[in-house]
């Protein structure tokens, strides 16, 4: 079967980084383009990041003014956000999730793991 | 960058019919999808490319998109179709990933 396992995440202040992980079973994450996407308390999905199977295409969102940046490492079957400089607005659940191709729906969504930035 | 609209709220009686709209400018010429989540779970594909519906998605959801509007159907609701849903398109425009703004469904 399928499964997406986010991991990384907790609760940290404002101004400090965080590293979240995706680990992939089920299938190779090689043959997909690999996607996060966030939710903040209450409200609706956003887009974060997308990067494509071989990273030759790496895509985020205009409101994370370069403060995330997305990898992958098909080798351990695994995708990472690490996002620095975090702010109370990015408190949220952040889902990672498969698609195949980067214009392709998403087909497959991890649970998701909470992040909460707070003083 | 390219927005879409959809209405906060749908509510229908069991047995029903909901339809719940995504609007955008010239929608019907990219693909739509769809996602339900139900209450602290994940997002779950219910239909892709317009009108296609993954394995174990049952007839009854359905989705059209043509002119300015896409359309998720979901025929003879059931108290377990009670869900937000979401459309997605890709802009091209921008090589951004857009979601609706969400719609709950709630059954009467």
């Amino acid at each position: 079967d399928v499964q997406l396992v986010e991991s990384g995440g907790g609760l940290v202040k404002p101004g400090e980084s965080l590293r979240l992980s995706c680990a992939a079973s089920g299938f190779t994450i090689s043959s997909y383009t690999m996607n996060w996407v966030r939710q903040a308390p209450g409200k609706g999905l956003e887009w974060v990041s997308s990067i494509t199977s071989s990273s030759s295409y790496i895509y985020y969102a205009d409101s994370l003014k370069g403060r995330f940046t997305i990898s992958r490492d098909n080798f351990k079957n695994s995708l990472f956000l690490q996002m620095n400089s975090l702010r109370a607005e990015d408190t949220a659940v952040y889902y990672c999730a498969r698609s195949l191709r980067i214009t392709n729906h998403f087909d497959y969504w991890g649970r998701g793991a909470l992040v909460t930035v707070s003083s | 960058s390219y927005v879409v609209t959809q209405p906060p709220s749908v509510s229908v009686a069991p047995g029903e019919t909901a339809r719940i709209t995504c609007g955008g400018n010239n929608i019907g010429s990219i693909r739509v999808h769809w996602y339900r989540q139900k209450p602290g779970q994940a997002p779950v594909l219910v239909v892709y490319d317009d009108y296609d519906r993954p394995s174990g998605i049952p007839e009854r959801f359905s989705g059209s998109n043509s002119g300015n509007t896409a359309t998720l159907t979901i025929s003879r609701v059931e108290a377990g179709d009670e869900a937000d849903y979401y459309c997605q398109v890709w802009d091209t425009s921008s090589d951004h990933w857009v979601f609706g703004t969400g719609t709950k469904v709630t059954v009467l």
